[in-house]
């Protein structure tokens, strides 16, 4: 069973520009959640998407988006990009979100922004 | 916001030694407890997800107990190798519909061999 792809898996972007990141999640899997990794924050939630709605949402700036299609594959697009978005930005699934599911992690799109 | 904390921040311990680390979460409005081993370069890896209060999981050397009432469960690992060497993290859901996880800032574990 293939598990959490993320793509691309590195990337460097501008100041000012915008970048989409991409997630399919595992087969059968109906929530996809995202995640920031920096160093000085450590693993902070993005966003949770489920059946195509967003279910939860953090506390980042409205140039952080989502979405997720009908095959629950979901992107997230950053606009304008700063030099702080810098980091590695994480998608997870689970079945249907419920807190007691496993939920499985991608390994990762690595942003730098230049 | 929801305080997680995981103690120590990092451990160095020998090959073969046990060792053990915390997590810390508050104790009203439990859901359900992760556990993940994330090696560097690649996916954290889920290790147990605790729903039940006296909760003890266990997974070849490493196990994990719980305590809802207290607010706190720990991670055992008996006779540590080098390949457990990694950043164990625990997470704690902020409700019970969705996946919104708040992170402890992890326990960096370096096993010497």
């Amino acid at each position: 069973k293939a598990g959490v792809t993320q793509t691309p898996r590195y990337l460097i972007k501008t100041r000012g520009q915008q970048v989409t990141l991409s997630c399919s999640p595992i087969s059968g899997h109906r929530s996809v959640s995202w995640y920031q990794q920096t160093p000085g924050q450590g693993l902070q939630f993005l966003f949770e998407y489920f059946s195509e709605t967003q279910r939860n949402k953090g506390n980042f700036p409205g140039r952080f988006s989502g979405r997720q299609f009908s095959n629950s594959r979901s992107e997230m697009n950053v606009s304008t990009l700063e030099l702080g978005d810098s980091a590695l930005y994480l998608c997870a699934s689970s079945q249907d979100g419920r807190s007691g599911n496993t939920i499985y992690f991608g390994e990762g799109s690595w942003l730098t922004v230049v | 916001i929801l305080n997680v904390e995981q103690s120590p921040q990092s451990l160095h311990v020998q090959e073969g030694d046990s060792t053990n680390f915390t997590c810390s979460f508050p104790s009203s409005n439990f859901y359900a407890l992760h556990w993940y081993r994330w090696e560097t370069a690649k996916s954290p890896e889920a290790l147990f997800v605790m729903t039940l209060n006296g909760d003890e999981k266990k997974k070849g050397r490493i196990s994990a107990t719980l305590n809802t009432k207290e607010g706190y469960s720990y991670l055992y690992i008996k006779g540590s190798q080098p390949e457990d060497s990694a950043t164990y993290l625990c997470a704690f859901p902020v409700n019970n519909a969705g996946n919104m996880l708040t992170f402890g800032g992890g326990t960096r574990l370096m096993v010497k061999p």
